[in-house]
């Protein structure tokens, strides 16, 4: 198994840009969720969704957007990148007995300048 | 969620135990607790978690008091590769917790 794979790695975007992170996951896991990681800071829940064509809001849902057509994918959309999406970006997921065994991705950098 | 207290850091050498406190005084009876790690520039991991029983895995032994005030996390014989910041968490079973990490304990393993 691949487990939890994102891309890019890296991402550097204007201010205004759109732009899709991707994530998959090959475990079969149907809760799948969206985090991001600002600098010497926790985790914030942006999205995450319990299973193919079911989403709903996180902490800090503004900005963004998603979708769950698969299970094994859930993209995130940066719809107008500003400033202060600047940060690390984490797609976890997990089966629906265990929503906090959650399992991580390697987590996208993305620089908005 | 109950609100967790970790110390801020901590030493260990290599191939002894290292313990992890955590306090969780205001936990309630349907929050377990849980513990994650994250490696430098990586993603956060999950560890083990119980809810009032200690719990052992292939990574690690959780203690929970009795009173389910606070718990130890205990890696039995750390290494360097365990070197991390490791985050104790009180959560109830439900889809759409979010795994807010507070400060957490940053763990240096020394050799």
């Amino acid at each position: 198994n691949a487990g939890v794979t994102q891309t890019p790695k890296f991402q550097v975007l204007k201010t205004g840009q759109s732009m899709t992170l991707q994530c998959a996951q090959d475990m079969n896991h149907e809760y799948m969720s969206w985090y991001r990681q600002d600098p010497g800071m926790g985790l914030r829940l942006i999205h995450y969704s319990v299973g193919a064509g079911i989403t709903d809001q996180g902490e800090v849902p503004n900005g963004y957007n998603v979708s769950r057509s698969t299970t094994e994918d859930f993209p995130l959309r940066l719809l107008s990148a500003a400033p202060s999406q600047t940060s690390v970006y984490f797609c976890a997921s997990s089966l629906p007995g265990r929503p906090n065994e959650q399992f991580f991705g390697p987590g996208t950098r993305l620089t908005v300048l | 969620d109950a609100k967790t207290t970790q110390p801020t850091s901590m030493d260990c050498a290599e191939g002894r135990a290292a313990n992890l406190p955590c306090n969780h005084s205001t936990i309630s009876g349907n929050e377990y607790v849980y513990w994650y790690r994250q490696i430098h520039s990586q993603g956060p991991q999950y560890i083990i978690h119980g809810l009032k029983n200690n719990e052992t895995n292939e990574m690690a032994s959780l203690i929970i008091t009795e009173d389910r005030k606070s718990s130890t996390l205990i890696l039995p014989h750390a290494t360097l590769r365990d070197t991390a910041v490791y985050y104790c968490i009180a959560l109830n079973n439900n889809a759409g917790n979010m795994l807010t990490f507070g400060g957490g304990t940053r763990l240096m393993v020394k050799p």
